[in-house]
């Protein structure tokens, strides 16, 4: 079974331009969550979308959006790129939401480096 | 709010030797953890979690960690350590974000094995 897949995998751009992620989750799975990895540190959640409605939103800024499409993969936008959005940005996918319990299994992750 | 802590940003064990990494968490309602192994350049693995039940949660690779609810610690440890063990490791709390839930991770502990 193909696990969560993210493209692309390697991703360069310049302050100011904007970048799109994909995600595609675990066959069967309707929640995805996106998470940012700064070097050094431990994954910080940006989002999370079921049903593709957003069901949780991590402390970011207005330039970073997500959406869920109706075969429940998922795009991260970050517009007007700085710096320090450089980072592993990281896509979980989980079967369901209620009650939590469920497990998140993460894909590879999509490398960003702004210039 | 829920929050974890991971005594020791790198650590390092003998091959064979036990390996231990810590971890402490905070939380107001019962909790849900979870351990990730992260390899170089590679997305998060789940190790084990533990949600309620029995409180040794055994996992992949050997692994096994206790939640233990005095000590507010879920303690990652595998008896005998393997070069292929060297790797970044993350423990996680859930928390609930009302509409959906979130991991919150820790700093992360840089595992080093040695000959």
């Amino acid at each position: 079974d193909a696990g969560v897949t993210q493209s692309p995998t390697h991703l360069i751009k310049t302050r100011g331009q904007h970048v799109t992620l994909r995600c595609s989750p675990i066959s069967g799975h309707k929640s995805v969550s996106w998470y940012q990895q700064v070097l050094g540190q431990g994954p910080q959640f940006i989002f999370q979308y079921y049903e593709k409605e957003e069901r949780g939103r991590g402390n970011f800024p207005d330039r970073f959006s997500a959406r869920q499409f109706p075969n429940y993969s998922s795009e991260l936008n970050v517009n007007a790129l700085l710096l320090g959005d450089s980072a592993l940005y990281l896509c979980a996918s989980s079967l369901e939401l209620a009650g939590g319990r469920e497990t998140q299994y993460f894909g590879p992750g999509t490398r960003l480096l702004v210039l | 709010a829920q929050s974890v802590t991971q005594l020791g940003s790198h650590v390092s064990v003998s091959e064979g030797a036990l390996v231990l990494l810590r971890c402490n968490y905070s939380s107001s309602v019962p909790p849900y953890l979870f351990w990730y192994v992260q390899y170089p350049n590679q997305g998060l693995q789940l190790l084990l979690k533990y949600t309620t039940g029995a409180t040794l949660v055994k996992g992949i690779n050997g692994f096994e960690a206790e939640f233990k609810k005095s000590e507010t610690s879920f303690h990652l440890t595998k008896p005998s350590a393997h070069m292929s063990d060297a790797a970044e490791y993350f423990c996680a709390v859930r928390v609930f974000t009302g509409g959906g839930n979130k991991l919150t991770f820790g700093t992360g502990t840089q595992q080093k094995v040695e000959l």
